[in-house]
């Protein structure tokens, strides 16, 4: 397998600007999560879905991000519009009946809003 | 408060140096603790799942324990290649909450 797929890698915009993340899960995995990275605050869970619904978006900073799952093989997130202060590693990952933490992580896109 | 705090914040060994690394918590209903690896421009990878107070995982050099306050990572005559940030995370009564650690930044020295 090869993996959670992300993309793009890297991402720059210009603030106000609509960006789109990118994952694609492990197949067969039925939870997919995504989570943001950064120096001042660690890893925070976003959101998360469970066979492609919504469960808990209580980490989505504001109205700003939005996420789907239109099937159990793609998810993206979504910032607009977008600001400096959304810069930071997104990362999306997926486990198979919760795991409880043994996630596979993607190997995240790196956003910088400029 | 729920909360999830690791030290030291870096720690620099050299190699066959022997050391440990502190993962202390407060959760309600702890329902597991799990230990990460992520090295620079990757995500985490999955090391170790523990859940009860009392048990053990090994895995190369490695050697995580769990007692009710705390876990530890041990690492036993650590490599070069040992080098990276080490995260533990909890998942407390609901599957939501679940939190990181800012992780321990592992520097290892030949």
């Amino acid at each position: 397998d090869a993996g959670v797929i992300q993309s793009p890698r890297h991402e720059v915009t210009e603030m106000g600007q609509e960006v789109t993340l990118r994952c694609k899960p492990i197949s067969g995995h039925d939870y997919l999560f995504w989570y943001r990275q950064t120096m001042m605050r660690g890893l925070e869970l976003l959101i998360y879905f469970n066979n492609n619904v919504p469960i808990d978006d209580s980490g989505m900073p504001e109205d700003r991000f939005s996420a789907k799952m239109p099937n159990a093989s793609f998810s993206t997130l979504k910032i607009q519009p977008s600001e400096p202060r959304d810069s930071a590693v997104y990362f999306c990952a997926s486990s198979f009946r919760g795991l409880g933490g043994g996630y596979t992580f993607g190997s995240g896109t790196r956003l910088t809003v400029v | 408060e729920d909360q999830v705090t690791q030290s030291p914040e870096a720690l620099r060994l050299q190699e066959g140096e022997s050391s440990s690394l502190n993962c202390s918590y407060t959760v309600s209903g702890l329902r597991g603790l799990f230990w990460y690896r992520q090295d620079p421009g990757k995500g985490p990878e999955f090391l170790f799942t523990l859940y009860s107070a009392g048990e053990e995982k090994e895995k190369e050099r490695l050697k995580a324990t769990l007692t009710k306050k705390e876990s530890f990572l041990h690492i036993t005559a650590p490599k070069p290649e040992d080098s990276a940030t080490y995260l533990c995370a909890v998942q407390a009564d609901n599957f939501n909450k679940f939190y990181f650690g800012s992780g321990t930044k592992l520097n290892v020295k030949p």
